[in-house]
């Protein structure tokens, strides 16, 4: 059972604010969502976790509604570099266990 | 501090060969897993220590062997090498109550 829903693929422009949508309708109370991004052939790289309240970092701001059902997760001036595949992962805070599933690959163009 | 530590960065095996890929970290983490990469597919979880001599599995343990005597090393052992198990590895580590995980740079394994 996939726990999240992301869209396969998205472009975006380069200085441009990139929104990547994920979807996971059956969050529990006790589930946090969290980002990761793999840049091509490199290991995955942490981006930003949430709980209920908006939370915001040097690399990304994340925004997750009210109900808990979806999140958005915000890179706000996209870069070249910032092409990569993003991850969305609900999970509790004591599982280890990160399940990826297929994740949004971004393209950012010039 | 290096972070996490994953060695060779290549490999070739033939069928039914046997190895070990290594994985260190020197963040002091408590917990380290593995996970295999298949060409446009996300991560899976192969196997994970919460601590030194403590290890489980994940899901999709078959083929491989893991250890944890120390907090530092979390060896994977593959026993008999199959075409199937040609994939990319990738080692993490993260606090056992920070769930940011840290991972390697990748073993790319081809089994021919």
């Amino acid at each position: 059972d996939a726990k999240t829903t992301q869209p396969p693929s998205m472009d975006c422009a380069e200085g441009r604010a990139a929104n990547l949508p994920c979807n996971h309708s059956t969050i529990s109370g006790n589930e946090y969502v969290y980002w990761y991004r793999q840049i091509h052939s490199q290991g995955p790289q942490y981006i930003i976790h949430g709980l209920k309240n908006n939370e915001t970092n040097e690399m990304a701001s994340l925004i997750i509604t009210e109900d808990r059902k979806s999140s958005t997760l915000i890179l706000p001036h996209a870069t070249l570099r910032d092409t990569a595949v993003y991850y969305c992962i609900v999970r509790v805070q004591n599982d280890y266990k990160l399940s990826f599933g297929a994740g949004t690959t971004v393209t950012v163009r010039a | 501090n290096a972070g996490v530590t994953q060695t060779p960065k290549f490999q070739v095996l033939k069928t039914g060969q046997s190895m070990t890929l290594q994985c260190a970290q020197d963040m002091n983490h408590e917990y380290m897993s593995w996970y295999r990469q298949d060409p446009g597919m996300g991560l899976r979880l192969i196997h994970y220590s919460v601590g030194a001599g403590i290890t489980d599995q994940g899901e999709v343990p078959n083929g491989y062997n893991v250890s944890r005597s120390t907090t530092e090393d979390f060896p994977l052992r593959l026993l008999s090498a199959a075409p199937s198990q040609t994939s990319v590895y990738f080692c993490a580590s993260s606090y056992s109550q920070d769930l940011k995980a840290f991972f390697g740079q990748g073993t790319r394994l081809t089994v021919v």
